[in-house]
């Protein structure tokens, strides 16, 4: 099977600009979830998505959002970025307990 | 409230040597799972093992193993023979209390350097 992708890999915005990740999961699995990795803060837990509802949400503003299709691929959206919010963005899929990890997005707000 | 601790910020070794990562967690749940992932400098989190709490025998999978010890809340993880491929961060996780889902939240993890 295919591992879970995410595009694009590398991403460089400027800050109040606004960001579209993406996330395609491994075949089958109908959970995504999303993490901020920050050498302060390390990994922390966006939102998770199942079926096309947010099943989770982490604590992070509302300028991070996210929707999942009927296919399960997922997008997040940041929204009036802010030089914070540089990171690498990670997404999993899961179709129980354990989540593999696509290979990330790293973002760069300038 | 659930945490994480991993006390080793860098662990040094040498190839085919072995070598034990500590994790160490609080919970006041009685059911849970206890997760390890490797990062290599590419950034994809990678996942190694996982030990549930009611499991009786410790997790092995290849060459790494959990050194699960209950009463004291520790989930180390045990390489060995370590290979230069083994060179990463490792990060010991656990689901995140009171969610549904699969959400973990994760130690600051530990930077492993094998060298040859």
């Amino acid at each position: 099977k295919a591992g879970v992708t995410q595009t694009p890999r590398y991403l460089i915005k400027t800050r109040g600009q606004q960001v579209t990740l993406s996330c395609s999961p491994i075949s089958g699995h109908r959970s995504v979830s999303w993490y901020q990795q920050t050498p302060g803060q390390g990994l922390q837990f966006l939102f998770e998505y199942f079926s096309e509802t947010q099943r989770n949400k982490g604590n992070f503003p509302g300028r991070f959002s996210g929707r999942q299709f009927s296919n399960s691929r997922s997008e997040m959206n940041v929204s009036t970025l802010e030089l914070g919010d540089s990171a690498l963005y990670l997404c999993a899929s899961s179709a129980s307990r354990t989540q593999y990890f696509g290979p990330g997005t790293r973002l760069l707000v300038l | 409230a659930q945490k994480i601790t991993q006390t080793q910020p860098g662990m040094f070794v040498q190839e085919k040597e072995a070598v034990t990562l500590d994790c160490t967690y609080d919970t006041s749940d009685q059911s849970y799972g206890l997760f390890w992932y490797k990062q290599p400098s590419s950034g994809e989190m990678i996942f190694l093992i996982y030990q549930g709490s009611y499991d009786e025998q410790n997790a092995t999978e290849g060459r790494y193993s959990l050194n699960f010890q209950k009463a004291r809340k520790s989930a180390n993880l045990v390489i060995s023979a370590s290979q230069l491929g083994d060179s990463a961060m490792y990060f010991c996780a656990m689901p995140s209390p009171n969610q549904a889902g699969t959400a973990l939240i994760f130690g600051k993890g530990t930077t492993l350097s094998v060298s040859s």
